[in-house]
């Protein structure tokens, strides 16, 4: 299928291993925070969000991670699987402008 | 079964040719959103809407058109102005646009010019 990201960073783990994706956002302003997932040649999927006013948010195998003090985002997921890898981007909502970050490459490895 | 829908999957501009991308939502959302998407970028803001009858400039209108006359629907033209069209197309819809609303997406559509 088609790429949708050529040239972005990319994070290789081994299947069963835990996965751990990072984002530096750009507005302390920012009071929402959401994570994306984007297979090939498809729409970008919502895997989970959190506001400003926390520091941690669990879903199903995944985790998001707030540092407010120096602006960073990060998606753990656990017991990564192949169907697991696919681009996987931050976004941030500081009011009436959406910041979509250029993503990072996760690839499953057997 | 809810949710938005794109067409078509693949659509070929020739020179000089206006075309028309498609955006449906069946989710009784207010705002909708045009993000073109090219390789190791992060999306970019076309176009948004955040009301049936309104639509706003997004980062890079320039070469693009919209409407809005119902809720369900959010076409984007591109015109024979953008000369650098080929990219990949994506819609989203969010229930509204205020703060902290979630914008979700169609499948998109890839625009190739011949």
């Amino acid at each position: 299928g088609e790429s949708v990201g050529l040239h972005l960073p990319t994070l290789s783990v081994q299947e069963g291993d835990n996965s751990i994706i990072n984002c530096a956002y750009s507005n302390s302003a920012s009071d929402y925070f959401i994570w994306y997932k984007q297979e090939s040649g498809k729409g970008p999927q919502f895997i989970i969000d959190i506001r400003s006013n926390m520091d941690k948010r669990q879903g199903q195998r995944v985790t998001v991670l707030l540092n407010k003090t120096v602006k960073h985002l990060s998606l753990q997921i656990a017991a990564t699987q192949p169907g697991d890898s696919a681009v996987y981007f931050c976004a941030e909502d500081y009011g009436q402008n959406f910041v979509f970050g250029p993503g990072t490459r996760l690839s499953v490895l057997p | 079964d809810g949710g938005i829908t794109q067409s078509p999957k693949y659509l070929f501009r020739k020179e000089g040719q206006n075309v028309t991308l498609s955006c449906e939502q069946n989710l009784n959302h207010d705002a909708m959103y045009w993000y073109r998407q090219d390789p190791g970028q992060g999306l970019r803001l076309i176009y948004y809407s955040q009301i049936v009858n309104d639509f706003q400039k997004g980062d890079i209108a320039e070469g693009y058109s919209v409407s809005r006359e119902k809720k369900e629907s959010f076409p984007l033209t591109v015109t024979s102005a953008q000369k650098n069209p080929t990219a990949f197309y994506l819609c989203a819809s969010s229930l509204t646009f205020v703060g902290g609303r979630t914008q979700y997406f169609g499948p998109g559509t890839r625009l190739l010019v011949l």
